[in-house]
């Protein structure tokens, strides 16, 4: 089990919005910021979101981060077939001195 | 643009350990402030992250692993590596490296993961 918490699946249909949600606790989300990581299939993870909502250059801006509290949530609009990928999330634990990631989300475009 | 390369055995006899080196290229492993990271992915399941060093030589290393891992780098060699001991085919995994771009301030740690390796996959096995 995962210290942050995701739903292991979600769906959409292409030009929906759908979001992800992440949750934490005080030690870790409600202290840092968090980062988002997309997996598409057979390849590493790419950073898709970092410092809670910061596009890195080259990230579509139908791609969204937010975090209140000790939860944060990916939002994806105008959702295509090529988003279909693994998504997590990520932040520093300060109890733990370590980085933790959710279990990740399984997105799939229907 | 930075690149990363993971290298080592893609099979390890249980006992043993896992050695495995990143080579950075596309710029100094020494140069600006960013910590250099493992993280492994068991078929199937999630990310798990191992630890990372500074590039001042300071290590933070995953409680769960702690007793078992070391994370060295020889800037000579623009290279990082990662010993893991006592493997069990419970570290069979895709291991990747990676550029780690957090910094903390008094608000807590920003920033995050900008570059990976492809990953390679080590397979625990007698």
């Amino acid at each position: 089990q995962s210290v942050l918490t995701q739903p292991p699946s979600a769906s959409g249909t292409p030009g929906q919005r759908v979001t992800i949600s992440c949750s934490g606790s005080s030690s870790n989300i409600g202290s840092n910021t968090v980062n988002w990581y997309q997996q598409l299939p057979g390849t590493a993870p790419k950073l898709l979101i970092y410092s809670n909502n910061q596009r890195p250059s080259g990230v579509p801006d139908r791609f969204s981060g937010s975090k209140s509290g000790t939860s944060a949530s990916l939002a994806i609009s105008g959702l295509q077939s090529e988003d279909e990928a693994d998504y997590y999330c990520a932040a520093w634990d300060d109890s733990l001195n370590g980085e933790v990631f959710g279990g990740g989300t399984k997105l799939t475009v229907l | 643009q930075v690149q990363l390369q993971e290298s080592g055995p893609g099979l390890v006899k249980p006992s043993q350990t896992l050695s495995l080196t990143c080579t950075v290229s596309g710029g100094s492993i020494s140069s600006g402030s960013y910590y250099w990271s493992w993280i492994r992915q068991p078929a199937g399941k999630g990310l798990e992250w191992i630890g990372r060093i500074y590039t001042s030589g300071s290590t933070n290393y995953n409680p769960s692993l702690k007793s078992r891992v070391t994370i060295s780098v020889d800037t000579s060699k623009n290279q990082f590596s990662l010993k893991l001991s006592s493997v069990t085919a419970a570290d069979t995994a895709v291991y990747y490296c990676a550029r780690d771009a957090s910094y903390y301030d008094s608000s807590g740690y920003y920033g995050g993961v900008d570059y990976w390796g492809q990953g390679t996959l080590v397979t625990v096995s007698s």
